[in-house]
């Protein structure tokens, strides 16, 4: 089954405790973002990446940090997470370029930061 | 910076009616839009992708249009079901950067 899939769905953690959310995909898309989603705000991206090795700020990176070394894993680490980065966090991917392509959504991952 | 506006925050109406939704942003220099869907606690569901060059984009029930030079597009949901109740949001991208609105709130009473 062609899916995003997000790791760890729910995770609560202390302040400054690193941590990573993992993001895999089985569609062999190119382009892989991450988004945080706070009520009344929407969502708004993070980092995107257009292909292996090529990341890129979004809206609002601080705080957070991406790599893409493989094609199908684009993980998000919080070095230091404060409370301000409780929030819903979704992965997504398309095909080759958002710009023309429909966008595949992970089902989220609920992180709170205490 | 791209800001994306959607009006209504949040709708009612009665199963069988025919809705609007709108959503507009203020820099026209983009790639797409898509409309999305979002149940509670789950992902987003991509409904509709209009390419900048086209004007409107139809499935199902559902028809997108998209007015790029106005900054404009509206979903129009032909006779509206309970199970189209859910969070509809609207996102439009340029090089990789997405920009979503706040959703609007449908909710489809029998």
């Amino acid at each position: 089954e062609a899916q995003v899939t997000q790791n760890p769905r729910y995770l609560i953690t202390v302040t400054g405790k690193k941590l990573t959310v993992t993001c895999s995909q089985n569609m062999n898309h190119e382009y892989m973002s991450w988004y945080r989603q706070d009520p009344g705000l929407g969502l708004r991206q993070i980092y995107y990446s257009m292909n292996v090795e090529v990341t890129d700020k979004g809206d609002v990176p601080e705080g957070y940090k991406v790599s893409r070394k493989e094609k199908r894993n684009f993980p998000l680490i919080l070095e230091s997470p404060s409370p301000n980065q409780t929030s819903l966090y979704f992965c997504a991917s398309s095909l080759s370029s958002v710009d023309t392509g429909e966008l595949f959504f992970g089902e989220g991952s609920r992180l709170t930061v205490l | 910076k791209q800001e994306v506006t959607q009006i209504p925050a949040a709708l009612s109406v009665p199963e069988g009616e025919n809705l609007v939704l709108n959503c507009s942003f203020t820099d026209s220099a983009i790639y797409n839009l898509q409309w999305f869907r979002q149940d509670p606690g789950k992902g987003l569901t991509s409904l509709l992708l209009i390419q900048s060059s086209q004007r409107e984009q139809t499935s199902g029930r559902l028809n997108a249009s998209l007015d790029k030079s106005s900054g404009r597009s509206t979903l129009y949901i032909a006779a509206s079901q309970p199970g189209d109740s859910a969070t509809y949001l609207c996102a439009v991208s340029r090089s990789g950067d997405m920009r979503f609105g706040a959703g609007t709130r449908l909710t489809v009473k029998p």
